[in-house]
């Protein structure tokens, strides 16, 4: 069965160093999210492509994140540098173009920790 | 803007009792609804979905219809088991394509 796969997993960082993530979507799939979820709380949307184009960064901190999907294919999360409330999980999800009807897939996640 | 609203939690309840996690919306124009679960540690995994008003989505014993006209998509499952305690997130998809979610509904589930 096909996934979406993230890594790591886990990430302790420590405050001011730069953080990359990594994201492969689903084969296919043209659609890309970043969510961020705070412990508690939903997921917030920071990103979303359509194939290698940002579709909404607006709720991006573009100061410190940066986001990537060259080629349209997989996709990098950054963050430079790091501050104490960037801890929370980052999820990627896909989902096929154009059809409003379907659902996203996610992965597992990336548990940040910032100390 | 479009956003979900979930009852707040934690729902604590004996296995085999009758679960209901309300959800309602707010969205412009004509979304699509989920409702997703997480497990501790892990990303959201699609429970179920409605794309159209009255339709009910199932999957495992649990359903949920689209009601257009008090915008609810309500979580219903009649007997839970311990395997069921997880977060429980309602969502909405419209036609900005981006998936909005609720704050998540804590369920715990006593043998």
């Amino acid at each position: 069965e096909a996934e979406v796969a993230q890594s790591p997993r886990y990430k302790i960082t420590e405050k001011s160093q730069a953080v990359a993530f990594w994201c492969d979507p689903i084969s296919g799939h043209a659609t890309l999210y970043w969510y961020r979820q705070i412990l508690g709380q939903g997921p917030e949307l920071l990103v979303q492509f359509q194939d290698e184009s940002v579709v909404d960064d607006s709720q991006l901190p573009k100061d410190r994140f940066s986001a990537e999907r060259l080629k349209g294919v997989d996709s990098t999360l950054k963050i430079q540098p790091a501050e104490l409330g960037d801890s929370a999980m980052y999820l990627c999800a896909s989902s096929r173009m154009g059809a409003t009807l379907t659902e996203a897939f996610f992965g597992q996640g990336t548990r940040l920790t910032v100390v | 803007g479009d956003s979900v609203t979930q009852m707040e939690g934690p729902v604590t309840l004996s296995e085999e009792a009758f679960l209901t996690i309300n959800c309602t919306y707010t969205a412009t124009g004509y979304p699509s609804l989920f409702w997703y679960v997480q497990y501790p540690g892990e990303g959201l995994q699609l429970l179920l979905k409605a794309t159209k008003a009255d339709d009910k989505g199932s999957n495992k014993g649990f359903e949920a219809t689209y009601r257009k006209e008090t915008t609810s998509f309500h979580l219903e499952k009649g007997s839970v088991q311990v395997s069921d305690s997880a977060v429980y997130f309602c969502a909405l998809r419209a036609g900005g394509q981006n998936f909005v979610f609720g704050p998540g509904t804590r369920l715990s589930v006593l043998p």
